[in-house]
């Protein structure tokens, strides 16, 4: 059984481009969230995937949107970067919306 | 919206002497509840949930709904304890679709 895996690791990009973060769920597993998690915080929610349907969202502006697939594996897309959306990103998956696996995160720098 | 407060940013304690991480939630509904935990260079893992009501790795955590409060104890901190915890709680009445609100996290170190 495999667990959640992210890409990539770390990513540095410049303010006012676009990036896109990957996150294969764990085998079984339907539902998708992600998380920004910045330095010295708790993770906060942007938004969650049901079935490749977007069925929950946390107060993060329309510029952060995702994608869930067949395969249930999932993308971030964050456009017009602004420094503050320097964070750990992290994606977890579940097989009943509660029980939450996480993977290790992607490192974004904004500059 | 729903809050969760960890007042603790660092807690250090000797091996073998009790802990208590404290969790105190706001939200006006019924809450799941659930603590996390990340080992040095891990990822973020499950350690219990409330619903379960299992004991994992000595740890045990109290719904009080009174002092809208769920934390979490040991009797005896090991060293291998010394981690970030998060407390986190997802509504239950919207089938987790409104994700998990964590705290932000309490630094246990344990000292030999």
């Amino acid at each position: 059984e495999t667990g959640v895996t992210q890409s990539p690791t770390h990513l540095i990009k410049t303010r006012g481009q676009q990036v896109t973060l990957r996150c294969s769920s764990q085998s079984g597993h339907n539902t998708v969230s992600w998380y920004q998690q910045a330095l010295g915080q708790g993770p906060q929610f942007i938004f969650q995937y049901y079935r490749e349907e977007e069925n929950g969202r946390g107060n993060f502006p329309p510029r952060f949107s995702g994608l869930q697939f067949p395969n249930y594996s999932s993308e971030l897309n964050v456009n017009a970067l602004e420094l503050d959306d320097s964070a750990l990103y992290l994606c977890a998956s579940s097989q009943d919306s509660y029980g939450y696996t996480f993977g290790s995160g992607t490192r974004l720098t904004v500059v | 919206a729903q809050r969760v407060t960890q007042p603790e940013k660092l807690l250090s304690v000797f091996k073998g002497a009790p802990v208590e991480l404290k969790c105190n939630y706001s939200y006006s509904g019924s809450p799941e509840l659930f603590w996390y935990v990340q080992y040095s260079r891990q990822r973020l893992q499950l350690l219990l949930r409330h619903i379960s009501r299992e004991s994992i790795k000595g740890f045990t955590a109290d719904l009080n709904k009174g002092e809208t409060s769920f934390h979490l104890k040991k009797p005896f901190a090991q060293e291998e304890d010394s981690a970030m915890y998060y407390c986190a709680l997802i509504p239950y009445s919207g089938g987790g679709a409104d994700g998990l609100t964590f705290g932000k996290g309490t630094h246990l170190i344990i000292q030999p």
